[in-house]
């Protein structure tokens, strides 16, 4: 089943503008990351966040987490051409072999 | 070397066919894991390998038949296949314990099912 739901679906925007994605979920976690997908190819991995962080950087990443709503959203500052991508949360149960259940994503367009 | 790799990229195979999926790693991860993912969709766990031995399948038909014949290789096999089982699929690793939850995929194998 899908732990995460990823708000907007798709997002367009201008280079040099920022992206905001939403992603709300519904257990407990221990922890939740974000993956970056280009066109149908694998995963990267881009931050993970602890549930005992409320907050996270990673150069023009901003990932903020807020358990008590069961809500994450990841910031892209300053967006490039090359961001264009899937971005999906994942949520992970350490108690079954560090299982991932992954958001519905939000495919992201940014025009040169 | 942090990367995980599949083959083949690209599989065409009939509803009769046997075929098989490979992954690798050599960053001496003990976990492993199979996803199958739709176009536009995200991807669907379907089996997990901790320390060689499976520990969780996701529900998946048997025409899927999964194998860690070590810590570094992860096969799928494939037999009897529907057309709606035509995906990209996606392999996954990871080291276990606290702090390592990452999850390193490789590019995929996309599979089309005539």
């Amino acid at each position: 089943s899908q732990q995460g739901e990823e708000d907007p679906q798709a997002l367009s925007i201008q280079e040099g503008e920022n992206a905001t994605m939403n992603c709300s979920y519904k257990t407990s976690i221990n922890n939740l990351q974000w993956y970056r997908q280009n066109s149908g190819r694998g995963l990267v991995h881009l931050i993970l966040i602890r549930s005992n962080e409320r907050e996270k950087h990673s150069g023009r990443l901003r990932v903020t987490l807020d358990t008590s709503k069961k809500s994450s959203s990841l910031l892209i500052t300053a967006s490039r051409a090359a961001d264009t991508a899937s971005y999906f949360c994942a949520t992970a149960d350490n108690n079954a072999g560090n299982m991932l259940t992954f958001g519905g994503g939000t495919r992201l367009m940014v025009k040169p | 070397d942090t990367e995980v790799t599949q083959t083949p990229k690209h599989l065409v195979m009939g509803m009769t066919n046997k075929k098989s999926l490979k992954c690798e790693q050599h960053m001496g991860h003990r976990a492993m894991y199979w996803y199958k993912q739709k176009a536009k969709k995200p991807p669907e766990l379907m089996f997990v390998y901790s320390y060689e031995k499976l520990s969780i399948n996701e529900s998946v038909p048997s025409r899927f038949s999964p194998e860690c014949p070590n810590s570094s290789l992860l096969n799928l096999h494939l037999h009897a296949l529907q057309p709606e089982d035509s995906a990209l699929y996606l392999c996954a690793s990871t080291q276990l314990g606290q702090g390592q939850e990452t999850q390193y995929f490789g590019p995929g194998t996309r599979l089309l099912v005539l």
